[in-house]
């Protein structure tokens, strides 16, 4: 099955700083997401990005479909972004299987 | 629009007994997927429904089960227990399984003792 591989597993910031996380994937893929995952273990949609650029707020992520990887980008971090980020991705002959990355684990300090 | 919805959030039960989850998508999806969330083993999906019909199914064992209702209403059983089946359980939907977003509910929390 197709491999989802995130890097760094871990982050810490300070408050202010900008990161990139990044997300590779072995495969083509119909959907990609990047989700939040929260204190209480929701997990908050980010950005659907198949591929492409979006931004929201200080957020952005990327896709580059053909060379198989994407990035979220994080500017001017705050102490609520704190929290694992999840890419996961859809494959092309899977009904509803959003295969998951291992997440980043980030800690914005004050 | 209201989210999905997950009930219970919260669980405990004792090895051997069984446990149903609901959840209720997004008003409109039609699919729903399941998924597990564990330390050792992250998100790993569980299966997918879509009208009423089981149309995907992950790597997991009989005892793991689940139905959908003709109002797109999901639910998942675990029969016979373990310890290792506490975990976080996460359903999601979208308007159809193929490509569209997929949204989570909150998730129900599963203790077993």
């Amino acid at each position: 099955g197709i491999q989802v591989e995130q890097s760094p597993p871990d982050l810490i910031l300070q408050e202010g700083a900008n990161s990139t996380l990044r997300c590779n994937f072995s495969d083509s893929v119909n959907n990609l997401q990047w989700f939040h995952q929260n204190p209480w273990g929701q997990l908050i949609n980010l950005f659907y990005i198949p591929s492409g650029t979006k931004q929201n707020g200080r957020l952005s992520a990327t896709t580059v479909a053909t060379e198989r990887y994407s990035l979220l980008y994080i500017s001017s971090s705050q102490t609520t972004d704190s929290g694992v980020y999840f890419c996961a991705v859809l494959t092309t002959d899977s009904w509803g299987k959003l295969q998951f990355g291992a997440g980043t684990q980030v800690v914005v300090t004050p | 629009k209201a989210g999905v919805t997950q009930t219970p959030r919260y669980l405990i039960k004792t090895r051997g007994q069984q446990v149903t989850l609901s959840c209720s998508p997004i008003s409109g999806h039609r699919s729903v997927s399941w998924y597990q969330q564990t330390p050792g083993q992250g998100l790993q999906f569980l299966f997918e429904y879509f009208s009423e019909t089981q149309r995907n199914k992950g790597n997991f064992p009989g005892r793991f089960s689940g139905r959908q209702f003709s109002n797109s209403r999901s639910e998942m059983n675990v029969s016979t227990l373990e310890l290792g089946d506490s975990a976080l359980y996460l359903c999601a939907s979208s308007f159809e399984a193929k490509s569209h977003e997929q949204y989570f509910g909150p998730g129900t929390r599963l203790t077993v003792t």
